[in-house]
């Protein structure tokens, strides 16, 4: 079955640098995501991307995050300058241009800890 | 009011038994409504869609009532593999503009034991 790609498992940073979170998608999937659960509460949307752009984004989306499809598959998510507050779990999704969440495919997740 | 509300629970039951979980969502235009499961540190997987007709996948049972803006997760005889977090999640899909952003709720939380 195919699977939605994420790396690194883990990471840990320091506050005030930088880290890009990586994702391979499926690959004729149209729609991509990123989400975030911080320990212990919900998970929230942060970005949606469509057509190389980003079509939706959250209040949680501000300056320091953006989002990249630089070579046609891979997906990234980058924080430029880490705070204690963005130590989460990060999962990437994507889907097919169903409605909803049919087709909808979450990746394992990349564990952020900023230290 | 949150976007969508559950009881986070915990709910501990022992096996063979049933047991349910409400949501409520505030969005009164939302246009799909799912039920996932989440294993500790993993990520979401879907279990089922909700229809408002109600519809079974073997022991799971989701209701939708979209006047009360309620959904439900009927889960029969219970088992130990069934313990895990099962988060309410609705597509907001307002005027088709959402772009198939999900809205999770809080979770509740499972535990069946032996």
């Amino acid at each position: 079955e195919p699977e939605v790609t994420q790396t690194p498992s883990h990471q840990v940073t320091q506050m005030g640098q930088e880290v890009i979170l990586r994702c391979v998608p499926i690959s004729n999937h149209l729609y991509f995501y990123w989400y975030r659960q911080i320990l212990g509460q919900k998970v929230e949307f942060l970005v949606s991307f469509y057509n190389n752009e980003i079509s939706e984004k959250s209040e949680i989306f501000d300056d320091q995050f953006s989002v990249e499809r630089p070579d046609g598959s891979n997906f990234t998510l980058k924080i430029r300058s880490t705070k204690l507050e963005d130590s989460a779990m990060y999962f990437c999704a994507s889907r097919t241009t169903t409605g909803g969440a049919y087709g909808y495919t979450f990746g394992s997740g990349t564990r952020l800890t900023v230290v | 009011r949150k976007e969508v509300e559950q009881d986070p629970g915990p709910f501990n039951v022992p096996e063979g038994a049933t047991v349910a979980f409400n949501c409520t969502y505030s969005n009164s235009a939302s246009q799909s409504f799912f039920w996932y499961r989440q294993d500790c540190r993993k990520e979401p997987k879907l279990l089922m869609s909700v229809y408002s007709s109600g519809n079974e996948d073997g022991r799971f049972t989701a209701q939708l009532n979209r006047a009360s803006q309620y959904i439900s997760l009927l889960i029969r005889d219970s088992m130990l593999s069934d313990s895990a977090t099962y988060l309410c999640v609705v597509n907001p899909n307002a005027g088709g503009t959402s772009y198939g952003k999900l809205t999770f709720g809080q979770g509740t939380i499972l535990t069946v034991h032996p």
